[in-house]
Order: structure tokens, then sequence, then C-alpha cells
């Protein structure tokens, strides 16, 4: 592994259901991140952890969880799943979570909810 | 509320140099980034602003101005492959980046 990865690559999900969308990285940053892009909107922060075994909440966190278990892995679940989270979701990872915290993503997960 | 502007899209040819501004409103600032994304890549970094002035890095150079909250992100010597989108985005004072939607650069020969 080299960077962040991300699984799976895309998902085509029925409403209603569970999803865990899966981040590791290897680079042993300290803050991770996830965001959801969507077409003429910025990224969004959903769920944010700037250490293993602390998570915040970005500015679009309903309907998402996140678990920061140990320093490589950052998944994120959507315990409902409903079209509005149909998006392009990135992972991201920083060495540190305070001034100049260049970000580094992950190939991103295209979720579709139907 | 917290707001970042940047143009929908533009258009430039290649050779020729472009500039692609940024304004933007947040609750505190510690700094600008700039992430160039190719059409269903990730975003990679650019650059980062934190005190007034041009940085300068081969050809791409990005500018700041806090009092007027404003920046540019300005390419040199286009080629086609700088065909993508331009993301702009600032570290607000709970160290969080605030994106702008981003500014997708079309490149015609």
């Amino acid at each position: 592994i080299a960077g962040i990865t991300q699984a799976p690559t895309s998902q085509i999900l029925a409403a209603g259901r569970r999803m865990t969308l899966r981040c590791t990285q290897d680079m042993r940053h300290n803050a991770m991140y996830w965001y959801r892009q969507d077409l003429g909107l910025g990224l969004r922060l959903i769920h944010y952890s700037n250490t293993a075994g602390t998570t915040g909440k970005g500015e679009v966190p309903d309907g998402y969880s996140v678990s920061r278990a140990n320093t490589d892995d950052f998944p994120l679940t959507l315990a409902s799943a409903v079209p509005s989270q149909t998006s392009v979701y990135f992972c991201a990872s920083s060495d540190s979570s305070g001034v100049y915290n260049e970000q580094f993503f992950g190939p991103g997960t295209r979720l579709t909810v139907l | 509320g917290q707001n970042i502007d940047q143009p929908t899209e533009m258009t430039a040819t290649e050779g020729a140099i472009v500039q692609i501004n940024c304004t933007y409103q947040t609750s505190g600032f510690n700094g600008l980034f700039w992430y160039q994304q190719h059409a269903g890549e990730a975003p990679t970094f650019l650059s980062y602003n934190v005190l007034d002035g041009l940085e300068e890095k081969g050809r791409f150079s990005s500018f700041l101005s806090r009092s007027k909250g404003y920046s540019y992100l300005l390419l040199k010597e286009l080629q086609m492959k700088d065909s993508a989108s331009y993301l702009c985005a600032v570290l607000d004072s709970n160290y969080q980046l605030i994106w702008g939607a981003g500014t997708k650069l079309i490149i015609k020969p």
C-alpha cells in the first residue's frame, strides 16, 4: 500500500441499506477526514479524526458515523442510506491537524443510492 | 456564514497564461490552499499561502492578500495536461478546511 486506499471504488446501494466505506493510510498520519463531493458544490467535511481514538463532526455529519480504532483505518458508515447520500466520497489524511495540514486524498468511492 | 467564491469555468489557450481568482469570507484564517483535481480523480496539493505575497513553484504561482480576502493561482505556459479543476480552500479558526466549488479550466490547442 502506498498512500491512501479506499474501498469499494464504486457501489450501487438500495435505500435503507447499511454501508461501510473503508479507508486505510500507510503514512502514519495523525489526522484523517471524510468528505463528500457533489457537482457544483465544494468538498464538504462529514467527520474527522485528529488522532486515533478521537472523532469529530464536520459540516454535514447527519446520517453518517465514523470510528478510529487505530492510526491507519478510518471507516465511514451509512446506517440507513438515503438517495441524498448519492455522492463521491473522499478520504484524506494529514500529518497534523493544525497549521499547514496539507491533506492527501484517496481515490474516492462513487456511491449511488437508489 | 463562511463562503469561498471562484469562477465556475475558464477557458485558455495552450502556451498562454491564466489567472484563477478566489475570494473568501471565513471565521478566522490560518492559510489558503490550492489543489488540482483531474476529472474522476482525487485532489492533489498545489500550494499553500499564509502570508501576503506571491509564492512561486515552477509554472504555478499563488498570491494572497489577507486584507482583501483574496487569492489567485497563476498558471504559465499552459499545457493540455493542465485541464482540470482548481480548488481553493481556506483553513479556518477551527483548523478545518473550507472549500470552494472549484474552477474548471479548459485548455484549447
